[in-house]
């Protein structure tokens, strides 16, 4: 059964930093670009970031390029979001995704002073 | 960047209605849309992956039809555990999601 799930959300003050991780089984990580997707509260989805099986490309949404770095583990099979500078727009629930078919249940980032 | 223009973003229905939700690309994305429905503290559920084909498990009132930059998710009668809100995305090129359609008792 492939599972993803996300941890390390939580309360950051504007202008910390938090990383987030997603553990995945079920299935062969090394083998599968891997994606973020956020939703603020009340709001629809936004995709985030995604990376290579490899690692060796990577793209983001404007709003978070130069903020947010998006890496991945393969040995380790988790894939890893950090999260630089943070705003209070940055307040979301962040799933990690593999593709259309297996999302995780996600992780709650709450940016507030 | 491809942008999703989803309509309507509230639809008020009653059980057994035939609900149609329409999704726009700006430019061409083929088949590579996928239709998800959420509720409140869920993720997305998908429903419809490269646009009709319809996920193993979801009721076959769901349907999916569509290519290029026009697309729709039908329900052909609601039921009362569909009141939720549905969401287009496009994976042609990076993601992008539609703003959202919630389903709303009539």
């Amino acid at each position: 059964e492939v599972q993803l799930v996300e941890s390390g959300g939580g309360l950051v003050q504007p202008g910390g930093s938090l990383r987030l991780s997603c553990a995945a089984s079920g299935f062969t990580f090394s083998s599968y670009w891997m994606s973020w997707v956020r939703q603020a509260p009340g709001k629809g989805l936004e995709w985030v970031a995604n990376i290579k099986q490899d690692g060796s490309e990577k793209y983001y949404v404007d709003s978070v390029k130069g903020r947010f770095t998006i890496s991945r583990d393969n040995a380790k099979n988790s894939l890893y979001l950090q999260m630089n500078s943070l705003r209070a727009e940055d307040t979301a629930v962040y799933y990690c995704a593999r593709d259309v078919r297996a999302w995780g249940q996600g992780t709650l980032v709450t940016v507030s002073s | 960047d491809i942008q999703m223009t989803q309509s309507p973003s509230t639809l008020s229905a009653s059980v057994g209605d035939r609900v149609t939700i329409t999704c726009r690309a700006s430019q061409s994305i083929s088949s590579w849309l996928a239709w998800y429905q959420q509720k409140p503290g869920k993720a997305p559920k998908l429903l419809i992956y490269k646009a009709s084909s319809l996920e193993s498990g979801v009721p076959s009132r769901f349907s999916g039809s569509g290519s290029g930059t026009e697309f729709t998710l039908t329900i052909s009668s609601l039921q009362p555990d569909d009141f939720a809100t549905y969401y287009c995305q496009q994976y042609n090129s990076l993601w992008t999601f539609g703003q959202g359609t919630k389903v709303e008792i009539k």
